[in-house]
């Protein structure tokens, strides 16, 4: 079946600009995750969303950021007022919703998209 | 706080075996994991230890150890195409939650 998708795959914007950065998870997958990734580093967790419970935003860096999940599907990242700092792989994860406890730790990644702020 | 530690890069010769390693601090463990992600492309899940001991999947095994908050990735028979960076990460809530990853280690396998 298909997997999670990104859109767009590569942007570039310039500093101060507004992105939206979609993520479409894999169908029934009720758990979905944004991550950051810099060159050459880890991935950094951004925000979590889990069924209809309220998103985990922890990870946001700033208030310039946000997300949102639709319908509990398609889920939008938008950074406000981007900065150079901001340039960096976006990544979102989503996983099957299962009982606390049980194995269910695998999340599976979308490409990406890569974001350049000028 | 949490934090993963792994090395950096690591260099080894198509066929042989390779150990990569992690050790973590976090405020709870809820299981550790691998991904691997090639130049490029989206991480993919390798291996998932929640209690000690190795779990082997082809060439590929992973190895627990709760109390020296250690685990490591081994790698066998290694091919060119293994050429990745590999991040552990650990959950320290049970249940589908964020996972915290290591910096990740770039794999070169050479002829």
């Amino acid at each position: 079946g298909a997997g999670v998708s990104q859109s767009p795959s590569n942007k570039v914007t310039e500093k101060g600009k507004d992105v939206e950065l979609r993520c479409d998870p894999i169908s029934g997958h009720t758990a979905l995750y944004w991550y950051r990734q810099s060159l050459g580093q880890g991935l950094e967790f951004l925000i979590y969303f889990q069924g209809n419970s309220a998103p985990d935003k922890s990870g946001l860096p700033s208030d310039r950021f946000s997300a949102e999940r639709t319908g509990g599907s398609v889920s939008t990242l938008t950074i406000q007022r981007t900065q150079q700092e901001d340039s960096a792989v976006y990544l979102c994860a989503s996983s099957p919703g299962a009982p606390s406890g049980s194995r269910t730790d695998t999340q599976y990644f979308g490409p990406g998209t890569r974001l350049t702020v000028l | 706080g949490q934090s993963l530690e792994q090395p950096s890069e690591v260099t080894a010769v198509e066929g042989a075996i390779v150990q990569i390693n992690c050790t973590y601090q976090t405020s709870g463990f809820y299981g550790l994991s691998w991904y691997q992600q090639h130049d490029g492309g989206a991480p993919t899940f390798l291996s998932y230890n929640a209690l000690d001991g190795l779990e082997e999947t082809g060439r590929f095994s992973s190895f627990l150890s709760r109390s020296d908050s250690y685990g490591y990735l081994l790698l066998q028979e290694l091919q060119m195409k293994d050429s990745a960076s590999y991040f552990c990460a650990v959950r320290d809530y049970s249940g589908n939650t964020p996972l915290v990853f290591g910096k990740g280690t770039r794999l070169s396998v050479i002829a």
